[in-house]
């Protein structure tokens, strides 16, 4: 079975500045994707950055990018300059490629944007 | 744009009541889910459906049902509720087969069992 770990309950940054998001998975499947999924405290969850996990090459989606370590099976996402709007609660996301499977949510970290 | 819909976003229910959830999506997706989201918790798969009529049990069914009798339509049951199961519920779906495709998450629904 596949699990998801993100070890940051919490945590806050100053506006503009940089910060990075741990998440690490276990599984025993090569071929998957992962997710970084945002939740503002409007509630609506949406999709931040996803990485394929064949491809080397790590993300990027303007200031959010990944560091996919896959033999480590670690999947951190860096925010950079900082927003007010990034305020939400992250969550890594595990889903099996070519599989009609379910996703797995890590627990969350609860993101403060500070002023 | 995708639209998940959720049928309420705020609910108060009595114990023991039977309740109803519902969620609809415009994309003709196939897959579809329902989690539930607690603090400290993260989000914990009920029950999943790959396409009409089909379901699978999640890590958390016990006390929840499912229906799917259309492919934009997903029922969460709750059938004698209880005030372990205030919580918020988040409805979801997907594309099948890939894993490439991201979810698609309705507003949520916060329950309050009284």
């Amino acid at each position: 079975a596949q699990t998801v770990t993100q070890s940051q309950p919490e945590m806050s940054v100053q506006e503009a500045e940089t910060v990075t998001l741990s998440c690490t998975y276990d599984t025993s499947e090569s071929n998957y994707y992962l997710f970084w999924y945002k939740q503002p405290p409007s509630r609506q969850m949406i999709l931040v950055i996803r990485q394929e996990a064949y491809k080397q090459q790590n993300a990027t989606e303007n200031r959010f990018s990944v560091n996919f370590q896959k033999a480590a099976k670690s999947f951190s996402l860096k925010i950079s300059d900082s927003q007010l709007g990034d305020t939400a609660m992250y969550f890594c996301a595990f889903h099996l490629r070519n599989r009609d499977d379910k996703i797995i949510f890590g627990k969350g970290t609860r993101l403060h944007i500070l002023p | 744009d995708v639209k998940v819909t959720q049928s309420s976003r705020y609910l108060v229910k009595r114990t023991g009541e039977k309740v109803f959830l519902e969620c609809v999506q415009d994309m003709d997706h196939e897959n579809m889910f329902w989690y539930r989201q607690d603090p400290g918790l993260g989000l914990r798969l009920i029950y999943f459906s790959y396409d009409v009529k089909m379901k699978e049990k999640g890590d958390i069914p016990e006390g929840y049902s499912v229906s799917r009798e259309k492919k934009e339509r997903f029922s969460l049951i709750l059938e004698s509720a209880s005030t372990n199961q205030t919580s918020m519920y988040l409805c979801a779906s997907s594309t099948p087969g890939t894993g490439n495709t991201e979810a698609f998450f309705g507003q949520g629904t916060r329950l309050t069992v009284v």
